[in-house]
């Protein structure tokens, strides 16, 4: 069973730092992995999606890698606001069950002014 | 607004009542998905639809659950019966895909529900 973990499960941060966010996952047959970002009692807005056969996305100040063979990925966010206050959710989408999504438990992230 | 809709946003009730749920997804969209999340932790699925067809359900999705999408447009979940561990944020997704094509998945702003 595909496991996706988030370390660490919450950071801190002042305005203006590089930051990564890692996740990892058991199970390496992947098709695509996706990285969300939840606002306290909202839903989920997607970031960047990375296809199996891709290494990464960008979008903005965001970047995603995937290393699938490892079983890692990263979200790197640039010059970081107190905006980006969130939590940070990555998900994987397993061959096999592949109509559904299986998330990590996020990490919370505080950027502070 | 063209992306996912869910209603309520919040529902209280009482342990043994039964809730309904809506979820109009993005109107070109033909797959749709719902989730659960409990505090602190990412989201689990529950089950999925095809156009009308419901064909992946999660050993989540208790009998006293039921989901429907029967114009495979907007759909609805239904909990029978609740019970305080019902207690979560029930989330709505949709995607559009042919085959074996998984395409990102677009999420809604939720449904709170509360059992006291």
């Amino acid at each position: 069973k595909q496991e996706v973990t988030q370390i660490p499960a919450a950071l801190s941060v002042p305005e203006g730092e590089n930051l990564v966010l890692n996740c990892s996952f058991t199970d390496s047959a992947i098709y695509n992995l996706q990285w969300f970002r939840q606002d306290p009692g909202k839903g989920l807005t997607s970031l960047l999606l990375i296809q199996s056969s891709q290494r990464e996305q960008t979008s903005g100040r965001l970047n995603a890698s995937l290393d699938k063979s490892s079983g890692r990925s990263t979200l790197y966010i640039a010059a970081s606001q107190p905006g980006d206050s969130a939590t940070y959710l990555c998900a994987v989408r397993v061959r096999g069950s592949a109509r559904q999504l299986t998330f990590g438990s996020g990490t919370q992230l505080t950027v502070l002014p | 607004d063209t992306g996912v809709s869910q209603n309520p946003r919040h529902k209280i009730t009482k342990r043994g009542q039964n809730v309904t749920f809506r979820c109009d997804p993005i109107s070109e969209h033909n797959r749709l998905y719902w989730y659960r999340q409990t505090l602190g932790q990412g989201p689990e699925f529950l089950t999925y639809f095809q156009n009308e067809a419901q064909l992946e359900k999660s050993r989540l999705l208790s009998d006293r659950f039921s989901a429907e999408r029967p114009k495979g447009s907007f759909s609805t979940l239904e909990i029978q019966r609740t019970e305080q561990g019902d207690s979560a944020m029930y989330l709505c997704a949709s995607s559009l895909g042919t085959g074996s094509s998984y395409n990102e998945q677009f999420f809604g702003p939720g449904t709170r529900l509360t059992v006291l």
